[in-house]
């Protein structure tokens, strides 16, 4: 069965500090890797990843792939309050239908001032 | 970037009602369209995947006679909960892939369903 684990799964930070979450899977048929950042209705995407070794980055965030290792990090430096949210990991996999989406629990995030 | 809206953003029945929930993708055309629940603080649950022009492939555990789903065009998807109950209430969420989106999914605003 696939599966996708993300820890921690609740964290709380001050502004300013730098957070680093973890997403590891364990699937068949790995297509791809997702980022989502969700606040108070749907998830908004942040990051694909396909490669391992390469990083992408947006602003202060950036997040990287090991395929060998099966796990993504997703770092967050000199966060801000409205950086507090659930960020979804979610891994792509190609099942008997096409392509199936598989979701990480979350890691609820809060940045207090 | 791609855009899907969902229609309605909140929505209140009654018990033993039927309700139906809109997903459309408005600057792309959406081969495959997902649905999905969420409960509070938990993670979304896939509930079924559609297809344009063929039938719905439900998870385990969803009843798909409970939660018809359409997806009759390539920019519009529905979900209607039938007969709904009080643990029917959730929040759901539809999302929808396009041939020209590669492997990137967008996301629905979602709809708040509460049933009385």
């Amino acid at each position: 069965e696939d599966k996708v684990v993300q820890s921690p799964l609740s964290l709380v930070v001050h502004e300013g500090d730098t957070v680093t979450l973890n997403c590891s899977y364990e699937v068949t048929n790995f297509r791809s890797l997702l980022w989502y950042k969700q606040e108070k209705k749907a998830p908004t995407f942040l990051f694909m990843l396909t490669s391992s070794g390469i990083e992408k980055k947006s602003g202060r965030l950036s997040s990287i792939l090991d395929k060998k290792e099966l796990f993504s990090i997703l770092n967050i430096t000199a966060t801000q309050t409205g950086d507090s949210a659930v960020y979804l990991c979610a891994v792509v996999v190609r099942d008997n239908y096409g392509q199936n989406f598989v979701f990480g629990p979350g890691t609820r995030l809060s940045v207090l001032p | 970037g791609a855009v899907v809206s969902q229609h309605p953003s909140r929505v209140i029945c009654k018990s033993g009602t039927s309700v139906k929930i809109e997903c459309r993708s408005l600057d792309f055309q959406a081969t495959t369209m997902f649905w999905y629940r969420q409960f509070p603080k938990q993670s979304l649950m896939l509930m079924a995947t559609s297809n344009e022009g063929s039938k719905a492939t439900y998870e385990q555990g969803v009843e798909k006679d409970k939660f018809l789903i359409n997806h009759a065009s390539l920019t519009l998807s529905t979900l209607t909960v039938t007969s709904a109950h009080p643990e029917d209430s959730s929040f759901y969420i539809c999302s929808a892939r396009g041939g020209g989106q590669g492997n990137t999914i967008y996301f629905g605003e979602g709809s708040w369903l509460t049933v009385v």
